[in-house]
């Protein structure tokens, strides 16, 4: 089945450094893809979202292009904050309406 | 309501208690989702409701789960005779598929410890 892949383990980085996620996907047709955070504490937010081949998602200074060729919707921002400390999940919609998630990055973002 | 709201939002039980989650959507949702956040294991599938019906059961984990929509709102997820590796968060979401999809609003989810 449809399925997204993120890479393994958590991200640890200085604030104002360049943060990349990657995500992979596995889908049968062109699936939309999506970026959701979990902040300490809180639920599940939308962070950004691309529907088409080489849209471009983005959002609080995150972004992530849909790449067709390379299956991939990896997650990017230029300089992090402590602030943007949390877990980023990557996810696909599925042919059933329903979301695929990866298993999530948590990303500590140090002062 | 203004958001999708999740109760109790924790809840210790007993090992071979019944315990029943609660998930109030955002009006007007048609779709409703539940899923399972483990440490380690991402999100997990369970079930999908379109109205009151589920056309998606397939990620319940066993037969002592089931869950139920009434009214096109509310729905209560429950599990019977929990056991230890029940133990995990609940999340429920929904979304409003005829507007197209636009992702899915989730509550703050139920934290299940089974003890």
């Amino acid at each position: 089945g449809d399925s997204v892949t993120q890479m393994e383990g958590p991200v640890t980085l200085s604030e104002e450094a360049f943060l990349t996620i990657n995500c992979t996907y596995t889908a049968t047709g062109y699936p939309s893809l999506f970026w959701y955070v979990q902040y300490p504490g809180e639920g599940l937010q939308l962070l950004l979202k691309a529907t088409k081949a080489d849209d471009k998602g983005s959002n609080k200074g995150f972004e992530a292009t849909y790449r067709k060729e390379t299956t991939s919707f990896h997650l990017e921002k230029g300089s992090v904050q402590v602030s943007d400390s949390a877990v980023y999940f990557c996810a696909l919609r599925d042919g059933n309406n329903r979301l695929a998630f990866g298993k999530g990055n948590q990303v500590v973002v140090i002062p | 309501g203004a958001g999708v709201s999740q109760s109790p939002s924790n809840k210790v039980t007993e090992k071979g208690k019944d315990v029943e989650l609660r998930c109030d959507p955002i009006s007007g949702h048609t779709a409703l989702y539940w899923y399972r956040q483990s440490l380690g294991q991402g999100l997990e599938f369970l079930i999908y409701f379109q109205g009151n019906s589920a056309p998606d059961k397939s990620g319940l984990p066993s037969d002592r789960f089931s869950a139920e929509r009434t009214g096109g709102s509310v729905s209560t997820l429950t599990i019977q005779r929990t056991q230890q590796e029940d133990s995990a968060v609940y999340l429920c979401a929904s979304s409003h598929l005829r507007a197209g999809f636009y992702g899915y609003t989730f509550g703050s989810g139920t934290r299940l410890t089974v003890v």
